[in-house]
């Protein structure tokens, strides 16, 4: 259980367009997802908390109105990039929230790798 | 602040080796969970090992092994025997109720 899928797995865009992402819990239900982002051979740093239902919550540095995340269902948050440029280039990996007991497990999709043309 | 430190980016031993990827943390809360990640060149992060700060009993599973030290603030990932397999880049992260909080990483090749 506790599955987590992310579509597409790979998109290549050209510079100015937007790219959606979604992220799907899929035999649980996720209050809270998070975006993550991973340059290459870097770390992953989170870009923002996506709460069902309201407006999500980004991390300093992170352009929101760039960033555009919508939690309209406790199985899906999406992620789209607007206007992309090159330097949005990246891993993108989601993660979805459930309670195990006292403690808030979280489980990764696969992740997205946008290459921006 | 939290902050997770693997001061080892790149480690390269030769199958059968042995190998210790160090990972640091500093929290100020009380109540944390420490994790290990494997992330093959898929991308895809693969689950090792979560550990809440009041266990600190050392845990095997396999050919792995963890050591945690609260009073050095240390979670180290030990990989005995290794194999051309457990080529990837290791991730030690933090989370105290939040989301997690990644290290940068140990990038670990086993050659032949």
């Amino acid at each position: 259980g506790a599955v987590v899928s992310q579509h597409p797995s790979w998109v290549i865009c050209k510079s100015g367009t937007s790219v959606k992402i979604e992220c799907r819990s899929l035999d649980f239900q996720a209050t809270t997802m998070f975006w993550y982002r991973q340059f290459p051979k870097q770390s992953l740093m989170l870009m923002a908390t996506s709460n069902e239902g309201s407006k999500a919550t980004y991390e300093q540095g992170v352009e929101k109105d760039k960033f555009l995340i919508n939690h309209a269902s406790l199985t899906l948050s999406t992620l789209t990039v607007t206007s992309a440029h090159p330097e949005d280039s990246s891993f993108y990996i989601c993660s979805a929230r459930v309670t195990s007991g006292s403690f808030y497990e979280q489980f990764f999709g696969p992740g997205t790798r946008l290459t921006v043309l | 602040a939290q902050k997770v430190t693997q001061a080892q980016t790149e480690i390269s031993v030769v199958e059968k080796e042995d190998v210790t990827l160090d990972c640091v943390y500093e929290t100020r809360d009380t109540t944390y969970y420490l994790f290990w990640y494997k992330q093959p060149p898929s991308g895809e992060l693969v689950f090792l090992i979560r550990r809440n700060s009041f266990d600190e009993q050392n845990e095997i599973s396999g050919r792995y092994s963890w050591n945690f030290q609260k009073s050095t603030s240390s979670f180290n990932f030990t990989i005995t025997a290794s194999q051309v397999v457990d080529s990837a880049v290791y991730f030690c992260a933090l989370n105290s109720g939040y989301a997690l909080n990644f290290g940068k990483g140990t990038s670990l090749l086993v050659t032949p």
